[in-house]
């Protein structure tokens, strides 16, 4: 059964970058019917999409975040990570991975979930 | 952008009863050239990540108890729960995945017991 596993600083300091990591197991990463994606849900809130990425390193990017996102894939560790910049406490949140399974030619939903980890934006 | 709008906010149900959620999208989501809508439902518990529940706005995922059913096509969309379990506790979330590079949720209904 695949899971998906985030991993990071639960802490970071306003205008650094968050980084964090999604391994993935009991599956791979480098399979053509999926893309990998990133959700957040700040305290108490709804969710929002972050961005995406196949195991060939092409990426979608939630456009309001792009300028501050980076997406990448390790596929021989079968993980792929985050890099968000210049945070405020705007970015503290819960940031899940995802599977976002690709049953066309884009991305569609996303299934299985890793449990989160919640990231605090402070100094 | 494609935003989702929701209703109710939320809603109690007593046991055994039916809930119905409602999700509209500022614009359609059915795409002509496969007669398909690009719609999912999400449920989330307390302290849990979502779980998959519908997609293709009717198709159960594997797993997910008959009771939950999605209905709808367009713009206007609806989850039912035909018999509220004490279980279904939870907020529930549709996404859409019609617009790329945007994929967008609803801002939730939460489902409790009356």
């Amino acid at each position: 059964q695949l899971q998906l596993q985030e991993s990071g600083p639960g802490l970071v300091k306003p205008s650094e970058t968050l980084s964090l990591t999604c391994t993935v197991s009991g599956g791979s990463i480098s399979s053509s019917s999926y893309y990998w994606g990133w959700i957040r849900q700040p305290p108490g809130k709804g969710l929002e999409w972050i961005g995406s990425i196949y195991y060939s390193g092409s990426t979608y990017y939630n456009p309001s975040l792009k300028s501050r996102v980076t997406i990448s894939v390790d596929t021989s560790k079968n993980q792929f990570s985050l890099k968000l910049s210049s945070v405020t406490a705007a970015d503290t949140a819960v940031y899940y991975c995802a599977r976002h399974v690709r049953a066309t030619v884009t991305p569609n939903w996303f299934d299985p979930w890793g449990q989160g980890t919640l990231v605090t934006v402070s100094s | 952008d494609i935003v989702m709008t929701q209703s109710p906010d939320s809603l109690a149900v007593s046991l055994g009863e039916r809930a119905t959620i409602n999700c509209k999208s500022s614009q359609s989501v059915l795409y002509s050239s496969n007669n398909k809508n690009y719609l999912a439902w999400y449920q989330q518990k307390p302290g849990q990540p979502p779980k998959l529940l519908i997609y293709w706005a009717s198709t159960r995922e594997s797993g997910v108890p008959d009771r939950f059913s999605g209905s709808g096509s367009g713009t206007d969309f609806t989850l039912t729960i035909s018999s509220l379990q004490a279980e279904d506790v939870a907020v529930y979330y549709c996404q859409q995945y019609y617009s790329t590079p945007l994929f967008t949720f609803g801002p939730g209904t939460k489902v409790d017991i009356k």
